[in-house]
């Protein structure tokens, strides 16, 4: 079956990096973009950017933009997320999710477990 | 930013039918692009509940139901369930920000 599974939670200080990995498994890894989406404790889900396995090109939210950086690794069929200069407000859990194409844009289908991230000093 | 606006919460009975609205814009819903609905159980990564127009994927019952009107989509759950008791998103693509947006979200409570 479809599937991604994610890199276990971590604990960073304020101003690192955190690097999450997201292993695709039931497809052909390259059809399919990989998309990250963020939600912070009780809020909503905020996506953050993309990556299209087959040719590596990425797109970021504005909102991200200076700090995400996506990659991937074809050889293993995995997609890593990369947010630098972490904040207390970056405390989340970071979720990949399939982007299917359907009515001229992606839906999400399926998603990893999630990964929780804590930013505290 | 929140260019898609839900009610923050729903309740109903046991078996009784609730709606979810999305409102949005003439740069996402408007402009045509696919919207979907997602649930998100307590603790639990998102599904795909509805995809673009009333589509449901395998496995999800056709308790759940998905309607568009110019700008805004709803998402109907008929029959309510204690298992529906979940948040609900809508998401689509806004050109304006050339980024995907998700709702505010609906916590749906079964009474």
């Amino acid at each position: 079956q479809v599937q991604l599974v994610q890199s276990g939670a971590e604990v960073k200080k304020p101003g690192a990096s955190v690097k999450v990995s997201c292993k695709a498994s039931g497809y052909i890894f390259s059809h399919y973009a990989v998309h990250w989406v963020r939600q912070a404790p009780g809020q909503r889900l905020e996506w953050m950017g993309w990556i299209v396995p087959a040719n590596g090109n990425t797109k970021s939210s504005q909102r991200f933009q200076d700090r995400v950086t996506i990659t991937r690794d074809t050889s293993a069929s995995t997609v890593y997320m990369e947010l630098n200069s972490l904040r207390s407000e970056d405390t989340a859990v970071y979720y990949c999710a399939r982007g299917v194409a359907v009515a001229g844009t992606d839906c999400f289908d399926p998603w990893g477990q999630g990964s929780l991230v804590t930013v505290s000093s | 930013q929140s260019v898609l606006t839900q009610p923050p919460s729903v309740s109903g009975a046991p078996g009784q039918r609730v709606t979810i609205s999305c409102s949005g814009s003439s740069s996402n819903i408007g402009a045509g692009y696919g919207v979907f609905w997602y649930q998100q159980l307590p603790g639990t990564a998102p599904k795909l509940l509805i995809s673009g127009n009333n589509n449901r994927p395998s496995g999800v019952p056709d308790r759940f139901s998905g309607s568009k009107s110019g700008t805004s989509v709803s998402l109907a759950i008929s029959g309510l369930q204690g298992e529906d008791e979940a948040d609900y998103y809508c998401q689509s693509y806004d050109s304006s920000l050339s980024a995907y947006v998700f709702g505010t979200g609906t916590k749906v409570t079964v009474l």
